[in-house]
């Protein structure tokens, strides 16, 4: 089972350089989110999605964006990526109803020079 | 606006030794979960346990048990018998549904940083 998977797992920018991020669930999950690990501060949600076509901004959405075409996908692009955006970045996913954990996949490390 | 404090920022124990990770959350919500996560060296998410609002029924599983007190906000996680291999990060973390409106989101804490030494 494949369950949430990140592409790419690895990253080095340079400033002002775009990228974009991919996740793909293969377990029919319908909302998605894109979170941001950083010492000391724990994840902070960045966008989520709550169906194919849908997106919305979370705590911290400035430079980002995203795009859900598919329900199985949900990009994250940064245009113009900054030093301030050298993290490293979770998807997950989760079906609705009430207090479902969510799924993860397994970080992508991305550094911005 | 919803928060989870997790006020120890590193633990160190000596294998054998209990442990406990503290988790303090603000909500004003009636209806909420509460998670624990782990976060091993490899670096992926691992979930470890989630408890609704209702349900202050403290539980156990092997040598981890959580202790979730509604009157202090408290959803503690505690290791018995430590292991080296419980060495990890520990995030708690808060979801609410008021409304319907949250979708599930979660509001996470800083994290615990735990090391067991052998």
């Amino acid at each position: 089972n494949a369950g949430v998977t990140q592409t790419p797992k690895f990253r080095v920018l340079k400033t002002g350089q775009s990228m974009t991020l991919l996740c793909a669930q293969d377990m029919n999950h319908e909302y998605m989110y894109w979170y941001r690990q950083d010492p000391g501060m724990g994840l902070r949600l960045i966008h989520y999605s709550v169906g194919e076509g849908t997106t919305a901004k979370g705590e911290v959405p400035d430079g980002y964006n995203v795009s859900r075409l598919k329900k199985q996908n949900f990009l994250l692009g940064l245009e113009s990526a900054a030093p301030s955006q050298t993290s490293v970045y979770f998807c997950a996913s989760r079906n609705r109803g009430l207090g479902g954990e969510l799924f993860f996949g397994e970080g992508s490390r991305l550094t911005v020079l | 606006a919803q928060k989870v404090t997790q006020a120890q920022t590193e633990i160190s124990v000596v294998e054998k030794e209990d442990v406990t990770l503290d988790c303090v959350y603000e909500t004003r919500d009636t209806t909420y979960y509460l998670f624990w996560y782990k976060q091993p060296p490899s670096g992926e998410l691992v979930f470890l346990i989630r408890r609704n609002s209702f349900d202050e029924q403290n539980e156990i599983s092997g040598r981890y048990s959580w202790n979730f007190q509604k009157s202090t906000s408290s959803f503690n996680f505690t290791i018995t018998a430590s292991q080296v291999v419980d060495s990890a990060v520990y995030f708690c973390a808060l979801s609410h549904n008021a409304g319907g409106t949250s979708y599930g989101k979660l509001t996470f804490g800083q994290g615990t940083i735990l090391t067991v030494h052998p």
